[in-house]
């Protein structure tokens, strides 16, 4: 079983309001990242997680926090949600041992 | 840092046609590449993936073929049908898993 799964598939937040994403993965895998994709644009890379070591990406390090409290779940959470977060939120995973990723089918996040 | 440029951004076929895309990338060092396919409404779809020292790989009516000396990706999809109808990122890596996609090819499948 390669499945990610994400809930939920969509989500409306009020602007200034908390959201939190969960993602899970029944692979054992020991890199779980979140990816942010917004309509006509390529999907980019907000954070990743190796195992409990959490990596931010430069642009994005303020604006979004994760946990990892196991192998399986890992959660993306904004604390106070603007228009511009509006987008799609991929969660996707991998293992050391093999280069594939694989991705879940992704929350559409709406904020308004 | 790697960039990675994908064409065409549209592309529409008939039935039964081969449907190119192309990437091209920077980094010499780039050692994983892959494509996916997104659907209406979907997450990414892993199609397939190579590693730097394949130049060619056939996979159920797909082929994806890596030029290391011009840093150019294809994905070949011969005898394309209504169901290809997606959008189709090619994703690369350097190391480390963290994929750097290209912009996407919105493909449609006409009868």
């Amino acid at each position: 079983d390669t499945t990610v799964k994400q809930n939920p598939r969509y989500k409306l937040a009020r602007v200034g309001k908390p959201v939190n994403l969960i993602c899970s993965q029944t692979m054992n895998h020991d890199t779980m990242y979140w990816y942010q994709k917004k309509p006509n644009q390529a999907p980019k890379l907000l954070l990743f997680y190796y195992d409990k070591i959490l990596n931010r990406e430069a642009d994005t390090f303020e604006k979004f926090q994760s946990s990892r409290p196991n192998n399986s779940f890992c959660s993306l959470y904004i604390g106070s949600a603007g228009l511009e977060y509006s987008a799609m939120y991929l969660c996707a995973s991998s293992s050391r041992q093999n280069t594939e990723v694989f991705f879940g089918k992704g929350t559409r996040l709406t904020v308004v | 840092g790697e960039q990675v440029e994908q064409r065409p951004p549209h592309l529409s076929v008939r039935e039964g046609d081969s449907a190119i895309i192309i990437c091209t990338y920077t980094d010499s060092a780039t050692a994983y590449f892959s494509w996916y396919k997104q659907e209406a409404g979907a997450g990414l779809q892993l199609l397939m993936s190579v590693l730097s020292n394949v130049d060619r790989k056939e996979e159920q009516g797909l082929t994806v073929l890596l030029n290391k000396k011009d840093k150019r990706l294809s994905l070949n999809l011969t005898a394309a049908h209504p169901g290809d109808s997606a959008v189709y990122f090619c994703a690369v890596s350097v190391g480390g898993q963290k994929l750097v996609f290209g912009q996407g090819t919105i493909l449609k499948v006409y009868l």
